[in-house]
């Protein structure tokens, strides 16, 4: 079964220095992989999506995420937090055989600090 | 556009009630979904519309019924509520999937309390 991992709960991050946010995953198949954003007391907001191609993938807001297929991994980056990123930030997958459906991870919260 | 609208942003209920949560979106869009957020859970698909007229289940159907009025409106329904439903309900649509996935896009959420 398509699934995804966010092994972290919460990540920390100074601002102005760079963050990661981790995705792994498992399929049957080529991955179709999202990245969501939401803000407080808000629905969920697209940021990028990995398809195929180049393995890095650039988003909204100067987001990117790096598809790995050896490590199945989809970590989510961004050079330089602001405090304004501080969020809770969603790894999505493509359900097996069911187009239109995703799966989601459980979220992990970025907490950018000034 | 006001692209996917939620009623009502609040509600509680006492167990046993009954309710629906509304959900129009003015994209044009084919897909309609109804997810629940709960801590530590993430989203989980209640139910799916792939067009007018058609609905499949998601991951916890149960205690729940859903209606896809026309291609705008997607409504979901809980008969007789439970304390387990207590949850933040979000709508989304999307475009189908042709031959590359397209992003959904989401309302802003129903804080749902039952009693």
């Amino acid at each position: 079964a398509q699934s995804v991992a966010q092994p972290e709960d919460q990540v920390n991050v100074a601002e102005g220095n760079p963050l990661t946010v981790k995705c792994t995953y498992s399929v049957s198949g080529n991955p179709y992989l999202f990245w969501y954003v939401q803000y407080p007391n808000r629905g969920l907001q697209f940021l990028l999506k990995y398809i195929t191609g180049d393995n890095l993938v650039k988003g909204s807001y100067g987001f990117e995420a790096e598809f790995n297929k050896s490590q199945t991994s989809f970590h989510l980056k961004k050079p330089s937090a602001l405090v304004s990123d501080s969020a809770l930030y969603f790894c999505a997958v493509r359900a097996l055989h069911q187009t239109d459906k995703l799966i989601f991870g459980t979220g992990t919260r970025l907490q950018v600090f000034p | 556009n006001a692209g996917v609208t939620q009623t009502p942003k609040f509600q509680v209920l006492k167990t046993g009630q009954s309710m629906t949560l509304q959900c129009a979106q003015d994209m044009n869009h084919n897909s309609m979904y109804w997810y629940r957020q709960d801590p530590g859970m993430g989203l989980r698909l209640i139910y799916y519309s792939a067009s007018e007229g058609t609905t499949d289940k998601g991951e916890v159907p149960n205690g729940y019924n859903v209606s896809r009025l026309n291609k705008r409106e997607f409504s979901l329904r809980l008969e007789s509520a439970a304390p387990s439903q207590t949850s933040v309900y979000f709508c989304a649509s999307s475009e189908p999937w042709g031959l590359a996935p397209n992003e959904q896009f989401f309302g802003p959420g129903t804080r749902l309390t039952v009693l």
